[in-house]
C-alpha cells in the first residue's frame, strides 16, 4: 500500500518568512495529493490539492509543487502570518483508494 | 464544500460507561465514512472504515468489539466506545468521502474530545 513520509515534524518561522513542508510517497500510481490544515482542537480543512497532471498549483499565499519522478510534493507558504500556525497534513491516493496521510507538521509562526 | 457534522463535541464519562458519537453528512450522501483517533500533536490514526449497509472494516490493532460502528444510512455513521476506560480518552474525528472527479475528497467532522474518568 501507499506510504507517505512528511518532514519536518515541527517548523518555526518568523512572521513574513516562507515555510516549506515536504512529503514523499511510495506508490507510483498515486495521482491526487491534498493538503489539510488543522488548528488546535478543530477539524482538518482542505487548503489545496494537486493532481498528477500538473506540476504546480497556487492559491494566494500557498502553493503546492509535485515531482512525479522523484515522488515528492511540497507545500509552500509565503509571507507567513500568526494565523497560519497549525498542523499541516499531506496525503496521497490513487483513483478509488483511501487517502494515506503523512504524520503532520506543526507550524509555528512567531510575530 | 461539503459539510460533515459530528456530535457531541466533548464528552466526559465515568469508566465503564459507553459513549456514542454521531457523524452526519449534511448536504451529500456518503456511502463511506472514516473514523480516526488523534492524540495531542500527533497525526490522524485511521481506526476503521464505515460502509453503508455493511460491516465496518477495522485497522489492525483496533478492537471491533470495543469500538462499535454502525452506518445505517447514507448520511449517518455512529461510533460507540463500549465500556470506556481512561486509556480510551482521546480526540475522535470522523470524515466522509465525497468524489471530486475520480479521486476521493475527504471532509471532516469537528471532532469529539472524549475524557474518561
Amino acid at each position: 500500500g501507499e506510504n507517505v513520509e512528511q518532514h519536518p515534524s515541527t517548523l518555526s518561522v518568523q512572521e513574513g518568512d516562507s515555510a516549506v513542508i515536504k512529503c514523499t510517497y511510495s506508490d507510483s500510481a498515486s495521482n491526487y495529493f491534498p493538503w489539510y490544515k488543522q488548528e488546535l482542537g478543530k477539524r482538518p480543512q482542505l487548503i489545496i490539492d494537486i493532481r498528477s497532471n500538473v506540476g504546480e498549483k497556487k492559491d494566494q499565499r500557498i502553493a503546492v509543487t509535485l515531482n512525479k519522478t522523484a515522488k515528492h510534493f511540497s507545500l509552500h507558504i509565503t509571507e507567513t502570518q500568526p494565523e497560519d500556525s497549525a498542523v499541516y497534513f499531506c496525503a496521497a491516493n490513487s483513483g478509488y483508494s483511501t487517502l494515506t496521510f503523512g504524520k503532520g507538521t506543526m507550524l509555528l509562526v512567531s510575530p | 464544500g461539503a459539510v460533515v457534522s459530528q456530535h457531541p463535541s466533548r464528552v466526559i464519562c465515568k469508566s465503564g460507561t459507553s459513549v456514542k458519537i454521531e457523524c452526519r453528512s449534511l448536504d451529500f450522501q456518503a456511502t463511506t465514512m472514516f473514523w480516526y483517533r488523534q492524540f495531542p500533536k500527533q497525526s490522524l490514526m485511521l481506526m476503521a472504515t464505515s460502509n453503508e449497509g455493511s460491516k465496518a472494516t477495522y485497522e489492525q490493532g483496533v478492537e471491533k468489539d470495543k469500538f462499535l460502528i454502525n452506518h445505517a444510512s447514507l448520511t449517518l455513521s455512529t461510533l460507540t466506545v463500549t465500556s470506556a476506560h481512561p486509556e480510551d480518552s482521546s480526540f475522535y474525528i470522523c470524515s466522509a468521502r465525497a468524489w471530486g472527479g475520480t479521486n476521493e475528497k475527504l471532509f471532516f467532522g469537528s471532532g469529539t474530545q472524549l475524557s474518561v474518568l
